[in-house]
Formats: structure tokens, C-alpha cells, sequence
């Protein structure tokens, strides 16, 4: 079976400071992989997405950046963190073109003081 | 522009109230339409894929219906464990990856 890690699970940073998160998928084969931010009272904002390995397609223009350097990791990452980046980040995957159920992993809470 | 909406935002029932939520949307060309559960502090966990107008899936208490403008979630005989956020999303033909969440229902099922 699939599963989907996320680490951390909480993370407080100051404002200024660089970020790192980063999600595994085990158990299936080129995932597509999608970055997503939850913030409170809204829905789920579609911040990255990415089909293969190196290939990184970004839906909102801000501070962050995502990489995919192997095919079922995929990291999230900042150079200098706002106040408006806090937020409960979500990672998740689909199979690709033959299914579209998008499978969720646990969150990141981040915090920017 | 694709748009999801839900309602209501927030619902109370008594255990065994059966109720349902809505799920409205506007797409062009639907791949799929997603319901999800999401408990506080957790990721949203999948429950169902409708994928044409007329199609119903069921999961021990819970049944989602699609038209061509909506989608149900229908709960029957609710228990206290099945109070959390209900989340939709929808899939369009536009040829992106995007997929477009409601802001959710807040279920709370009182014992």
C-alpha cells in the first residue's frame, strides 16, 4: 500500500529565516506530487505541482519554491519567511493520468513569528 | 473561472439526525468531483470520486450524489465520530493539474 510522509510536523520559524519541508511517497512509481496551503476558514490553495522529476509547475507567485529531486520526493522551501507564509501545508499525490484521487499526508503546521 | 462551493458552512445534528451538505460548482469540462474528510490538525483523508452526472457512491453511513451543477453528501444516522470538515473539490478539462476545494462543512454530531 501507499503512504505519504511529511516532516516536520510543527515547525515555528522567525520571520526572515529560511524554510525546508519536505514529503516522501512509498509505494507506487512516478506520483504525480502537488504542494498545498490551508489557512484558517479557507480552502486548500494549489501552491506546486509536478509530474516527474525536475519538473515543477507553480501556480501562485510568492516566496516559495519547490524542487523534485527524486521521483517520490518533493520539497518545499523559502529563502526568507513572511508572517503571511504561516499556514498548515499539505502535501499529496495522484497516480497520474490513469486515476485522479488526490491521497493527502499528515500536514506541516508552520508558524512565523 | 472554476469555483466550488459548499454549504452549509458549519452543521449541528443529534446523533441519528441524518442531513446532507452541498457541494455546488462550476467547471468547464469535469474530470471529477472529490469528497473529503479532514479531522483538526490532520490531512484530508479521501472518501469518494464522482465522475459523471447521475453517479452515487456509499460508504457505510455516508452517500455522494452528482448533477451537473452539484454534489450531495448525504449522512445517514450520524454518529459523534463522524463530526470533522468535509471538504470538495472538483478536476476540470482545462488541461491543468489544478484542483479546486471548497472552504468546507463543519460537522459536529452531538451524542
Amino acid at each position: 500500500s501507499q503512504t505519504i510522509h511529511q516532516w516536520p510536523a510543527t515547525l515555528v520559524q522567525p520571520v526572515g529565516s529560511p524554510l525546508s519541508l519536505e514529503c516522501t511517497v512509498e509505494g507506487t512509481s512516478n506520483p504525480n506530487l502537488y504542494w498545498y496551503r490551508q489557512a484558517a476558514g479557507r480552502g486548500l490553495q494549489l501552491l506546486f505541482y509536478s509530474v516527474g522529476i525536475g519538473q515543477i509547475s507553480s501556480e501562485v507567485p510568492q516566496n516559495l519554491s519547490a524542487s523534485r529531486p527524486q521521483d517520490r520526493q518533493f520539497i518545499l522551501s523559502s529563502k526568507k519567511l513572511l508572517l503571511s507564509d504561516s499556514g498548515f501545508y499539505l502535501c499529496a499525490w495522484s497516480k497520474g493520468a490513469s486515476s485522479y484521487e488526490q491521497y493527502f499526508g499528515p500536514g506541516t503546521r508552520l508558524t512565523v513569528t | 473561472e472554476d469555483q466550488v462551493t459548499q454549504s452549509p458552512e458549519a452543521l449541528r445534528l443529534q446523533e441519528g439526525e441524518s442531513s446532507s451538505l452541498n457541494c455546488s460548482y462550476t467547471v468547464s469540462g469535469l474530470r471529477g468531483l472529490f469528497w473529503y474528510r479532514q479531522d483538526p490538525g490532520k490531512g484530508p483523508e479521501f472518501l469518494f470520486t464522482l465522475y459523471s452526472a447521475g453517479e452515487e457512491k456509499e460508504k457505510e453511513r455516508l452517500k455522494a450524489t452528482l448533477t451537473k451543477k452539484e454534489s450531495f453528501l448525504h449522512i445517514t444516522a450520524p454518529k459523534p465520530e463522524d463530526s470533522a470538515t468535509y471538504l470538495c473539490a472538483v478536476r476540470g478539462t482545462s488541461g491543468t493539474y489544478k484542483y479546486i476545494f471548497g472552504t468546507g462543512t463543519r460537522l459536529k454530531v452531538l451524542a
